[in-house]
């Protein structure tokens, strides 16, 4: 079956711009999470949506949205973006059930 | 909120050796602990995962081995191959509606030819 697919795989926008990411998830999952993935930070949690809802979400500022559709896809928003923001932002899918996440190949931003 | 520390930062071995990567986790709550396997330009791999009411759990050359007194989880792999040459990254969970994931820092293992 397929995997989790990310678009795009490279972005390279400039400061205070916004950037929207996407993730399709593994079919029949319903839950999507966000990590971001920084050398000095490592993998942090961002937000996790099921069913259309935000039901979890880490300690990031309000920049940092994201919503879910009801096919389960997502889309992660970055507003006002900041040098500090380039990272590797990385999608999750899952039954739902708190186990058994698949990640995606993540979309690698720079912001420059 | 939950902390996993995760030793070594960097591990080398010769092919056919074992490896032991560990880590250590704060939250009483955490229930699930998955191990992921990372190589270069790619996401996250899950390669085993223990539920806490397991303390051992093994698959070919993989194992996990968890101990919740002490609140430590490790990964162990056997005859190792140069194809196990990644980052690999240790995680928690409470899976209790808080379901996010909390990684370690990741070991880097290379496997010597």
């Amino acid at each position: 079956k397929a995997g989790v697919t990310q678009t795009p795989r490279y972005l390279i926008k400039t400061r205070g711009q916004q950037v929207t990411l996407s993730c399709s998830p593994i079919s029949g999952h319903r839950s999507v999470s966000w990590y971001q993935q920084t050398p000095g930070q490592g993998l942090q949690f961002l937000f996790e949506y099921f069913s259309e809802t935000q039901r979890n979400k880490g300690n990031f500022p309000g920049r940092f949205s994201g919503r879910q559709f009801s096919n389960s896809r997502s889309e992660m928003n970055v507003s006002t973006l900041e040098l500090g923001d380039s990272a590797l932002y990385l999608c999750a899918s899952s039954q739902g059930d708190g186990d058994g996440y698949t990640f995606g190949s993540g979309t690698r931003l720079t912001v420059v | 909120g939950e902390n996993v520390e995760q030793h070594p930062s960097t591990l080398s071995v010769q092919e056919g050796d074992s490896a032991v990567i560990k880590c250590t986790y704060s939250d009483s709550a955490s229930n699930y602990f998955p191990w992921y396997k990372q190589e270069l330009g790619k996401g996250p791999q899950l390669i085993i995962d223990i539920r806490s009411n397991v303390g051992e759990k093994k698959d070919q050359r993989i194992a996990v081995t968890l101990n919740k007194t002490a609140k430590h989880f490790s990964l162990h792999i056997t005859e190792t191959q140069p194809e196990d040459s990644a980052v690999y990254f240790c995680a928690a969970s409470r899976r209790d509606g808080a379901n996010n994931l909390f990684f370690g820092t990741g070991t880097r293992l290379t496997v010597i030819p």
